[in-house]
């Protein structure tokens, strides 16, 4: 059982925007601003997208984007494209030199 | 741009030392700004951070609960890489092991390949 709680799937047309979200506590989500997501496509190694909740690596669309309120965090992806249906995953730092995952949320694109 | 090379068994028999390693180009192992990490995948446990090891005028280490008493991280300067050894292995650790780089404001930036680990005798 995952530290951080996603739904196990999401879906949306292209061109669309969904949100997933990625509910922790006080201790991990709620506590730091070091919540970061992945991107997965199969049989691929994870990808990050996004870092310290609402910042994006160079190369990442501005189509993907964080936010946090309280002990949830979310990632939304504006304007869907085919390439963006893949596994996505959360990731909070949950302090003493502990990080915590998600388990993960399936994206279809329609 | 820093790229990781991971190498290492596929299969490790029960109660034995699971050794994986991960070669660093682009970074280097001993860089006062980077950290060097074990992140595992399996269907039961999904993804799991297992460690890290990184270098502030001397060498740090920190471990998941989970595997505490069973893992060691070690850097090797000489070759610019950083391993894994995972001891008394049950087939709850099979699962696909990932290196990554990265530190606590910048999320895992860069991963390596992957390798599948089977527990098996």
């Amino acid at each position: 059982q995952s530290a951080l709680t996603q739904p196990p799937s999401a879906s949306g047309s292209p061109g669309q925007s969904v949100t997933i979200s990625c509910t922790g506590t006080s201790s991990d989500v709620g506590g730091y601003n070091h919540v970061s997501w992945y991107q997965q496509h199969p049989g691929k190694a994870p990808k990050l997208m996004i870092y310290a909740v609402t910042k994006r690596p160079s190369g990442v669309p501005d189509r993907f984007s964080g936010s946090k309120s309280g002990n949830t965090a979310s990632l939304t992806v504006s304007g869907l494209q085919a390439e963006d249906e893949a596994d996505y995953y959360c990731n909070s730092f949950a302090g003493n030199n502990n990080w915590v995952f998600g388990g993960g949320t399936k994206l279809t694109v329609l | 741009q820093v790229e990781l090379q991971q190498s290492g068994p596929g299969l490790v028999k029960p109660s034995q030392t699971l050794s994986l390693t991960c070669a660093i180009s682009g970074d280097s192992v001993s860089s006062n700004s980077g950290a060097w990490n074990w992140i595992r995948q399996s269907p039961s446990r999904g993804l799991e951070w297992l460690g890290r090891t990184y270098y502030r005028s001397k060498w740090y280490n920190d471990y998941a609960v989970s595997v505490k008493s069973r893992i060691t991280i070690n850097s090797d300067t000489s070759k610019n890489q950083f391993s894994l050894q995972l001891n008394s292995v049950t087939p709850e650790d099979t699962a696909v092991y990932y290196c990554a780089s990265g530190v606590l404001a910048t999320g895992y930036t860069t991963w390596g390949q992957g390798t599948l680990v089977t527990v098996s005798s």
